[in-house]
């Protein structure tokens, strides 16, 4: 079953920040970030793991917490590269199962 | 070092004809998923394999599709017989591999072949 991510669409200034959650209602082992921009692939932002442990590329930050199956990405002082559509994966049984997305439109 | 690579990017098809669209991971990872994407969609898991193996394909359509990944050579995703409904975008994605069946390395992912059927 695939995750749930909220909000599906948010706008903001540069500048500005925001938070995207992602909740499941299996048990989550390890939450995996991804950004897609129109057209083009999924890039890798972030993976969370059980216990804590992050592995990330970009000044993007993410929490996960375990008991509450939720992780959530933060967007600090966002620029114009920040939009895109943002997806969380969560990993079971080999597989990533993705969340529908959400629409990040950073404006000037 | 190449990323993962898939080709054709761009794929028309009529009706009825075949499509193959092809992978070739990044070096050194011998874990290959294909994912579809519906416009305006998420990303849908379709299959998983390893050299020569297929390990979950509990995301492929019973019929038409089918996935390989040789000992040599790219991953191929077939799709025989195609309708107006297969039209998508097609990623294919690479890892390592996985730790074990919860916790995962990181999958990347090659830009993707866009399908039209006519």
């Amino acid at each position: 079953q695939q995750p749930v991510q909220s909000p599906q669409a948010v706008i903001l200034r540069e500048g500005e920040d925001a938070v995207i959650n992602c909740s499941s209602s299996k048990a989550l082992y390890s939450v995996h970030w991804y950004r897609q921009k129109h057209g083009e692939a999924p890039v890798f932002l972030m993976i969370l793991l059980k216990g804590g442990e992050q592995k990330g590329h970009e000044k993007i930050s993410a929490s996960f917490n375990e008991k509450k199956q939720q992780s959530s990405l933060y967007l600090t002082a966002s620029q114009l590269s920040y939009s895109g559509t943002y997806f969380c994966g969560s990993f079971s049984d080999y597989k990533l199962s993705f969340g529908a997305g959400t629409t990040v439109t950073v404006r000037a | 070092n190449a990323g993962v690579m898939q080709n054709p990017r761009h794929l028309v098809r009529r009706r009825g004809q075949e499509a193959r669209l092809r992978c070739s991971p990044m070096k050194g990872h011998s874990h290959v998923y294909w994912y579809r994407q519906l416009p305006e969609e998420g990303l849908k898991f379709m299959v998983y394999l390893q050299k020569e193996n297929i390990i979950d394909e509990s995301g492929m359509p019973k019929e038409r599709f089918s996935a390989e990944f040789p000992k040599e050579g790219p991953s191929i995703l077939r799709i025989q017989q195609v309708v107006r409904g297969d039209s998508a975008a097609y990623f294919c994605a690479s890892s390592p591999q996985p730790i074990d069946r919860v916790q995962a390395d990181t999958q990347y992912f090659g830009p993707g072949t866009r399908l039209t059927v006519l």
